[in-house]
Formats: structure tokens, sequence, C-alpha cells
């Protein structure tokens, strides 16, 4: 069974510093990982896909790397601002398309 | 594009009573929608999958008689939670998957926050 983690469960940073949020899973036959952001009380809003074939993806100032052989995924975050305040979630599908949701990193960034 | 909504957002509702929760897919279609259920500071836990003009599929401990699904059309399921109970306050969130493609990649709604007092 897929099993999905997030490290560190909470990270504070001041505005301005880089993120730097790793995403691991056990089974190495991924279809795709995606990274979300929830805000607090707030549904998921999708950040980054990236495709099993794929390296990295990239969005503005979010980007994602995926090393499946290591079974690792990390989600970069440039310049944050107050505004990134939020917990970030990652999560892989498996063949049937359930997802696996890691326990996700609350992030604050203090202004 | 790749729009899910939920209805209601939020709701409130003594024990013992049913609820109703909508899952809209409103510009695409889906054929397999999924529920989730999250507690306070814990991730998204599967609850069932539901696939349109069949029974849904629940998640081993998730108890089918208490929520029902209906995947009635390629844009709406339902989730009831019927004679609810306090423990079963929670934020659920579903997914749909895209008529079009396949199921790896799905589109979140909102969240409805279910409260029972």
């Amino acid at each position: 069974k897929q099993e999905v983690t997030q490290i560190p469960a909470a990270l504070s940073v001041p505005e301005g510093e880089n993120l730097v949020l790793n995403c691991s899973f056990t089974d190495s036959a991924i279809y795709n990982l995606q990274w979300f952001r929830q805000d607090p009380g707030k549904g998921l809003t999708s950040l980054l896909l990236i495709q099993s074939s794929q390296r990295e993806q990239t969005s503005g100032r979010l980007n994602a790397s995926l090393d499946k052989s290591s079974g690792r995924s990390t989600l970069y975050i440039a310049a944050s601002q107050p505004g990134d305040s939020a917990t970030y979630l990652c999560a892989v599908p498996n063949s049937w398309g359930k997802f696996q949701f890691g326990a996700g990193t609350q992030v604050v960034v203090t202004p | 594009g790749a729009v899910v909504s939920q209805h209601p957002s939020w709701v409130i509702c003594k024990s013992g009573t049913s609820v109703k929760i909508e899952c809209r897919s409103l510009d695409f279609q889906a054929t397999t929608m999924f529920w989730y259920r999250q507690f306070p500071k814990q991730s998204l836990m599967l609850m069932a999958t539901s696939n349109e003009g069949s029974k849904a599929t629940y998640e081993q401990g998730v108890e089918k008689d208490k929520f029902l699904i209906n995947h009635a059309s390629l844009t709406l399921s339902t989730l009831t939670v019927t004679s609810a109970h306090p423990e079963d306050s929670s934020f659920y969130i579903c997914s749909a998957a895209p008529y079009r493609d396949s199921t790896y990649e799905q589109y979140f709604g909102p969240g409805t926050r279910l409260t029972v007092t």
C-alpha cells in the first residue's frame, strides 16, 4: 500500500526566504504527483501536477521536482510572502485513481 | 475550466437528522467522483468512489448505509449523511475526474463543513 509522508509537519520562515517542502512515497510506480494548497477551513487548490515522466514542473515562484527512483518530491517556493501561509499537501493516485495524501506541511510566513 | 462546486459550503444540523451534500462538475463531465473527509489537523481520507450509473465503492471502515452516495448524472454526485451524530462533524471534499481523461488527474471542490449539534 502506498504511503505518503511529508516533512516537516510545520514550518515558519521570515518573509523573503525560500521554502522547501518535502514529500516521500513508498511505491515508486506512480502515475503522477500533485501538490495542493489548503487555506484554513477551505478546500484544495491544485498548485502543480508532475507526470511520472517528468522531473520537474514550474509555475511562477513554485517549482516541484520528482525523483521516482528515490520516492521523493520537493516543492520549492521562492521569495516567500505572508500570503503563502497555508497547509501544503502532496498526493499520488493509485491505478484506480484513488489519491493517497500526505499529512501536509503547515507553513507560516512572518512579515 | 475544470471547476467543481459543492453545496452547501457549510451546514449545521441536529443530531439524528440527515443532510445532503452536492458535488457538481461545472464545465466537464465526470464519470468518476470521489468523496473525502478531513478531520481537524488531519489530511484527507478517501471515503468512497462514485461512478455514474452504478453503486459507489466504499473504503474499508466507511459505513455505506450511513453515507449514501448517488451519482445520477455525469455532472452531479450527492453524499447524504443519514442520522448524523456529532462525530460525523467534519470537512467533506469531493473531486471529479474528467470524462475525457483518466482518473489520475482530479479536480477538487471547495469542501463542505458539516457541524452536527
